[in-house]
């Protein structure tokens, strides 16, 4: 296990498009999140899981965008019809979280960046 | 909902200062904050996180101060080297459990030799 991985790492697609991302987590991680980021900001969070259960969604996020973790393991980002506006770095990062620990350090994958044209 | 603002963007310092980068936060329920680095074209990663109940926490070069009453937090760097340079995000907690984070816009930190 090397970490978290993200495939692929560049999408290149034509508006209207649809496009999905995969992340696969470190394995013993119960926590996995989705998070977006654009030149010069930090990660804006999309979405998270703890196990394979969808506990929050942005409401920032359009309806087009849908993830799932199937198993608890790997996820995938989708995003339908796809906007120029869309274009970012699609960024995943999972943990290990206790609850009591107070603490939750995300890894975080090398991102998949995405370019609507 | 929780507002994490970050100062400055921007920061220059020569080789073997210090750095100080301060964030502010809004909700006064967070009570975790970490601290990422990201080199350029590479991933985030951690480099120093503070609980609520601590008011300062030092690894070697690094420390972070925590003022809960004021609602901010500060990443100081001393003795900084040409690989220091990189953008550095802050981040709150949010959720009852700390379950998920804002973070800041980024401070990009150059250190001129």
């Amino acid at each position: 296990d090397t970490g978290v991985s993200q495939n692929p790492r560049h999408k290149i697609t034509k508006r209207g498009q649809n496009v999905t991302f995969r992340c696969d987590p470190i394995s013993e991680h119960n926590r996995l999140y989705w998070y977006r980021q654009t030149l010069g900001q930090g990660p804006e969070f999309l979405t998270y899981f703890q196990n394979e259960a969808q506990l929050e969604k942005s409401r920032l996020l359009s309806d087009r965008f849908s993830a799932e973790r199937p198993k608890g393991s790997f996820s995938t980002l989708e995003i339908q019809r796809t906007e120029q506006g869309d274009s970012a770095m699609y960024l995943c990062a999972s943990s290990l979280i206790a609850l009591g620990s107070g603490a939750n350090v995300l890894t975080f994958g090398a991102g998949s960046r995405l370019t609507v044209l | 909902g929780e507002n994490v603002e970050q100062h400055p963007s921007t920061l220059s310092v020569q080789e073997g200062d210090s750095a100080v980068i301060k964030c502010t936060y809004s909700d006064s329920a967070s009570n975790y904050f970490p601290w990422y680095k990201q080199e350029l074209g590479k991933r985030p990663q951690l480099i120093i996180d503070i609980r609520s109940n601590v008011g300062e926490k030092k690894d070697q070069r690094i420390a972070v101060t925590l003022n809960k009453t004021a609602k901010h937090f500060s990443l100081h760097i001393t003795e900084t080297q040409p690989e220091d340079s990189a953008v550095y995000f802050c981040a709150a907690s949010i959720g009852n459990y700390g379950q998920n984070f804002v973070f800041g816009p980024g401070t990009r930190l150059s250190v001129l030799p």
